[in-house]
């Protein structure tokens, strides 16, 4: 039974356009989520979280936004680089515990 | 370079061996995790220690085993390899119990079981 689930395994976007990654989720119980970002050869990065009681959170480039009515968020990243290249996941932790459960992931591709 | 520290960085063995991964974790995290993702799969949680007792357990084979020891490192051993067990297995650590800045991951090992 897969909580957190990317639908999308790829995504292409031109530099300086908006990039735009989807995740739903099944548990209405889930107290935040988080998106980490994953370069070849590298562990996950840690990129942007938001707490269940928000709709919005942004740094920089970087927006997630949730919809609890729908059990959807989704990462913007405006403008796209070509060092955004990667493949992102969306995570959240269960039942309370440190344990989070991941998105297999979507692998988005900037074009110069 | 994250501060978690995973060694070896590859890893090619028989299957019915024996492996044993080791993690750093980053200066002051008591706690560490570990994950493995498969081909195709997203991260799947195996096992949590925190301040050197098991904390949460995911679906970590019977085969599999993993400690932390008083300096704060961890070791997962895997034994009985199959080759559906070749993966990259990830460790992360952070600080306490709240994740609100996400954990930190090693950079991986990957294990190819032949």
């Amino acid at each position: 039974d897969q909580q957190v689930k990317q639908n999308s395994p790829s995504l292409s976007v031109q530099e300086g356009r908006i990039s735009i990654l989807n995740c739903d989720y099944t548990n209405s119980m889930f107290d935040y989520f988080l998106w980490y970002k994953k370069y070849p050869a590298e562990g996950p990065t840690f990129l942007i979280s938001i707490s269940s009681i928000k709709d919005k959170n942004e740094d920089g480039r970087f927006t997630v936004f949730l919809n609890k009515s729908a059990k959807h968020l989704s990462l913007h990243i405006v403008p796209s680089q070509p060092g955004d290249s990667a493949v992102y996941f969306c995570a959240a932790p269960q039942g309370g515990s440190e344990k989070l459960v991941f998105g297999k992931g979507t692998k988005l591709t900037v074009n110069p | 370079d994250s501060g978690v520290t995973q060694t070896p960085k590859h890893l090619i063995t028989a299957t019915g061996q024996r492996v044993t991964l080791r993690c750093s974790p980053r200066s002051g995290d008591l706690s560490v995790y570990w994950y493995q993702q498969s081909l195709d799969q997203g991260l799947q949680f195996l096992i949590q220690y925190y301040n050197g007792e098991e904390r949460a357990k995911g679906n970590i084979l019977e085969r599999f085993s993993a400690q932390q020891f008083p300096d704060l490192h961890s070791e997962l051993n895997l034994s009985s390899l199959e080759l559906g067990d070749s993966a990259l297995y990830f460790c992360a650590s952070s600080p306490t119990a709240r994740l609100n800045y996400g954990y930190t991951f090693g950079s991986g090992t990957r294990l190819t079981v032949v």
